[in-house]
């Protein structure tokens, strides 16, 4: 089983370029998320999926934009990178977000990202 | 939304018991406490979940104080590869805003 699946690993940008981070789970999750850590840091929520069609923001939205195309798959969008968004993102997913309670993240592996 | 308190960092010798305490003096009646871990740079790996009793599975106890303020999770016989940062979470109850501290860097000496 592949789980959460990120692409591109790595990816290096210059300042004002945009790219599109992919994200694929094949958990049949109704709930996905984006994480940005930082180096030395903890994880910050960018933005969630509660369910397809729907996104929200979470703690550190600016500067980005997500998709949710379809059951599996959830992007993040950076229209004009900038050097603050080096980081190192994170895709999840979850069977059910709120009020689930039987229903843990499981995380990608990550998109290593460097904005110069 | 509850807050979670967790020491920095902590050490644990080789095959002895790891327990990582978290405070979360405002959780709510229906919030479950998670745990996860992240091994050096990559995705955080969940372990453990309860809501007022104990738990165990393969990986780790779980240990939820009876006023649920606070719990303590175990690592029976930690390993080197146990070195990690810690995290306790409590997924707000609906709500779908997981967010993360900056958890307990776990070190194991050997």
């Amino acid at each position: 089983n592949a789980g959460v699946t990120q692409t591109p690993k790595f990816q290096v940008l210059k300042t004002g370029q945009s790219m599109t981070l992919q994200c694929a789970q094949d958990m049949n999750h109704n709930s996905m998320y984006w994480y940005r850590q930082d180096p030395g840091m903890g994880l910050r929520l960018i933005y969630y999926s509660a369910s397809e069609g729907t996104t929200d923001k979470g703690e550190v939205p600016n500067g980005y934009n997500v998709s949710r195309l379809n059951k599996r798959e959830f992007s993040l969008r950076l229209e004009s990178a900038a050097p603050s968004q080096t980081s190192v993102y994170f895709c999840a997913s979850s069977e059910v977000g709120g009020s689930s309670y039987n229903s843990p993240l499981h995380f990608g592996n990550g998109t290593r990202l460097t904005v110069t | 939304d509850a807050k979670t308190t967790q020491p920095t960092s902590m050490d644990c010798a080789e095959g002895r018991a790891a327990n990582l305490p978290c405070n979360h003096s405002t959780i709510s009646g229906n919030e479950y406490v998670y745990w996860y871990r992240q091994i050096h740079s990559q995705g955080p790996q969940y372990i453990i979940h309860g809501l007022k009793n104990n738990e165990t599975n393969e990986m780790a106890s779980l240990i939820i104080t009876e006023d649920r303020k606070s719990s303590t999770l175990i690592l029976p016989h930690a390993t080197l590869r146990d070195t990690a940062v810690y995290y306790c979470i409590l997924p707000p109850s609906g709500t779908y805003k997981y967010i993360f501290g900056t958890g307990t860097r776990l070190k194991v000496l050997a």
